[in-house]
């Protein structure tokens, strides 16, 4: 079965730091993997994409992801925090087949300090 | 401008009473799907439609029903809401299901059952 681990519930940074945000997943087939980020009463956004290509995938707003399949994860970096970054990331594998479903992660607020 | 429009964006009603959450989105995208969220849960998939006529089950639909009758338009019934149907609704779009080119999603609607 698929599923989909995001392993903080809550990361704070100061702004001008790094980002991580840590996500783990498990899936019986090829997964296509996504980030989306949810700001305070907006909807969803796609940050990147990963679909079997390559598994360094940048996004918008200067972040990046790194699919590894040994470790199953697909972490999500940027290099330096923006006050604007601070909102709610989830971590979604598409299941696939005819169902189409999306599995999301339970999601990592963010937070950035001045 | 490529969206998917939902309305209302903000709903309060009460126990039993009727209603309907309206979905429609303008790039001629074949699969839909609904999907609630809350808090420490993600995102879980209510109903999901292939295509025109063509709608099932996804991992929540108890009290909950849908129709396809149009490819753009994708609305969810709330026959006899209920409390515990309080949530934040969004609405999903792809050119297929398993898009590789990621979903895309409403503004959310979010419901309170009184």
């Amino acid at each position: 079965a698929q599923s989909v681990t995001q392993l903080d519930s809550h990361v704070s940074v100061s702004e001008g730091t790094p980002v991580l945000l840590r996500c783990n997943y498990s899936s019986s087939y090829s997964p296509s993997l996504f980030w989306y980020v949810q700001h305070p009463n907006k909807g969803l956004q796609l940050l990147l994409k990963y679909t079997s290509a390559a598994t360094l995938v940048k996004g918008i707003n200067g972040f990046e992801a790194e699919f590894k399949k040994s470790e199953t994860s697909f972490h999500l970096t940027k290099p330096s925090a923006h006050m604007s970054d601070a909102a709610e990331y989830f971590c979604v594998v598409s299941v696939g087949g005819s169902q189409g479903n999306l599995i999301f992660g339970k999601g990592t607020k963010l937070s950035v300090k001045p | 401008e490529a969206q998917v429009t939902q309305n209302p964006r903000y709903l309060i009603t009460v126990t039993g009473k009727k209603l309907t959450v309206t979905c429609s989105q303008n790039m001629n995208h074949e699969y839909m799907s609904w999907y609630r969220q809350d808090p420490g849960l993600g995102l879980r998939q209510i109903y999901y439609s292939m295509n025109v006529e063509v709608t099932d089950k996804g991992d929540v639909p108890e009290g909950y029903k849908v129709s396809r009758k149009e490819k753009r338009n994708f609305p969810l019934i709330l026959e006899s809401p209920s409390p515990n149907q309080t949530s934040l609704y969004f609405c999903a779009s792809s050119l297929v299901a398993r898009s590789y080119y990621g979903y895309t999603f409403g503004s959310g609607t979010r419901l309170t059952v009184v």
